[in-house]
């Protein structure tokens, strides 16, 4: 698997759009981005995945430039409901792998 | 709905017992996972099974004990040899022999397990 690198902490208000971004130099031909959520006391969930160029989803936006050495994720209009970790991970169409998880990005949302 | 179940939610124990933490999944998944969560970190693999009767250590297994005896059930033991067992625990399945790494995965909601 990739490795990864993003912020550890981002601050934001509701109502603010908020971009995360994710860096992966080493990424593979066919690695493939995928962004986890995780609040408190609770397991990760799928947000959005993508390849390259741009996803959206009823969530998130994922936009991914040429190079694929790095994506971003965006979240439109964040709430306080959207305050958790978020995970960046990068691998390649290797189903029943396990998935390596870093220490993501803590997304704190103000009013 | 299917889903992936894990209990109990809070468990204590006390030093030098063993204990089990429960998953149980009906989405007919091939795989399973343990991984540990110690507070502001990301999570760890403990222990990872793509197929009945068959599993392989992650990055933390010493201390921990697993079996797969059925598709729907993926035991974890925390063992006396676990030298620091507080910790969150989530276990995750996946389908097994199709899709795109990452896509697909389910978690459970975790065990909190604190030995005291």
């Amino acid at each position: 698997l990739a490795k990864t690198t993003q912020p550890i902490s981002m601050d934001s208000y509701e109502g603010q759009e908020v971009n995360i971004t994710c860096s992966h130099n080493n990424i593979a031909t066919n690695d493939y981005i995928t962004w986890y959520q995780q609040f408190p006391s609770q397991g990760p969930r799928f947000i959005i995945q993508g390849y390259k160029t741009k996803v959206t989803n009823e969530v998130a936006s994922l936009f991914i430039p040429a190079d694929r050495k790095s994506s971003t994720l965006s979240l439109p209009r964040v709430s306080l409901s959207d305050t958790a970790v978020y995970y960046c991970l990068v691998g390649g169409n290797q189903a029943g792998t396990a998935l390596i998880f870093g220490k993501g990005t803590t997304l704190s949302v103000s009013s | 709905d299917g889903g992936i179940t894990q209990s109990p939610k809070y468990l204590f124990r006390k030093e030098g017992q063993n204990v089990t933490l429960s998953c149980e999944q009906n989405l007919n998944h091939d795989a399973m996972y343990w991984y540990r969560q110690d507070p502001g970190q990301g999570l760890r693999l403990i222990y990872y099974s793509q197929i009945v009767n068959d599993f392989q250590k992650g990055d933390i297994a010493e201390g921990y004990s697993v079996s797969r005896e059925k598709k729907e059930s993926f035991p974890l033991t925390v063992t006396s040899a676990q030298k620091n067992p507080t910790a969150f625990y989530l276990c995750a399945s996946s389908i097994g022999d199709r899709g795109r790494l990452g896509y697909g995965y389910t978690f459970g909601s975790g065990t909190r397990l604190t030995v005291v």
